[in-house]
């Protein structure tokens, strides 16, 4: 079964340092594949996917993400955290044509001035 | 346009209760899935619906059912409320085309049961 791994449950960074979000998943071919952030008492935004082509996608609010086939590794960026960056970040991989999404457990982020 | 929709945003039961949730797609999405969100057990798949039909279905007790209307907006009902089922439901619609596979979720319905 296809599965997602994110290793850090609770990240801190210090604002203005880089960041970097971890995931991994397991299937066999590529899947479809996202990261949603998520603020307090909110719904899941959508910050960035990657489906095919180049590697390195780009998203919003400045982050991007590489997407690595030997690692089987699809992992966040950000050069430089804002406060309002502070959030939990979930990986997800859907398998192409099922709109069954699998998420990872999340890594809270918190930011320190 | 308007993204995916949810209501109510916040309800009350009490257990043994049912409740029925409410989602309306982005403008033109045909799928719309749901998904429950817990401290525990984080987010979980519940079903998929596409032009009316079940496609998908996760892992939950017959409790939990839904359903999908013409205009592709959908409902789900979770009968005889356990304390359990406290949670945050998040809806989901997926586009087709240009959109491809990518799914955007609404800001969920906080269901609290006492």
């Amino acid at each position: 079964a296809q599965s997602v791994t994110q290793p850090d449950i609770h990240i801190t960074v210090s604002e203005g340092a880089s960041l970097e979000l971890r995931c991994n998943y397991s299937y066999g071919a590529t899947p479809y594949l996202f990261w949603y952030v998520q603020s307090p008492g909110q719904g899941l935004q959508l910050l960035l996917k990657y489906f095919s082509g180049d590697t390195l996608v780009q998203g919003i609010k400045g982050f991007e993400a590489e997407f690595k086939r030997s690692q089987s590794s699809f992992n966040l960026r950000k050069p430089s955290v804002h406060w309002s960056d502070a959030a939990e970040y979930f990986c997800a991989v859907v398998i192409g044509g099922y709109q069954k999404v699998t998420f990872g457990t999340g890594t809270k982020l918190q930011v320190i001035p | 346009k308007a993204g995916v929709t949810q209501t109510p945003r916040y309800l009350i039961k009490t257990r043994g209760q049912q409740v029925t949730l409410s989602c309306s797609p982005i403008s033109g999405h045909r799928s719309v899935s749901w998904y429950q969100q817990t401290p525990g057990q984080g987010l979980q798949f519940l079903f998929e619906y596409f032009s009316e039909t079940q496609r998908n279905k996760g892992n939950f007790p017959g409790r939990f059912s839904g359903r999908q209307f013409s205009n592709s907006r959908s409902e789900m009902n979770v009968s005889t409320l356990e304390l359990g089922d406290s949670a945050l439901y998040l809806c989901a619609s997926t586009g087709s085309g240009n959109s491809g596979n990518t799914i955007y979720f609404g800001e969920g319905s906080w269901l609290t049961v006492v």
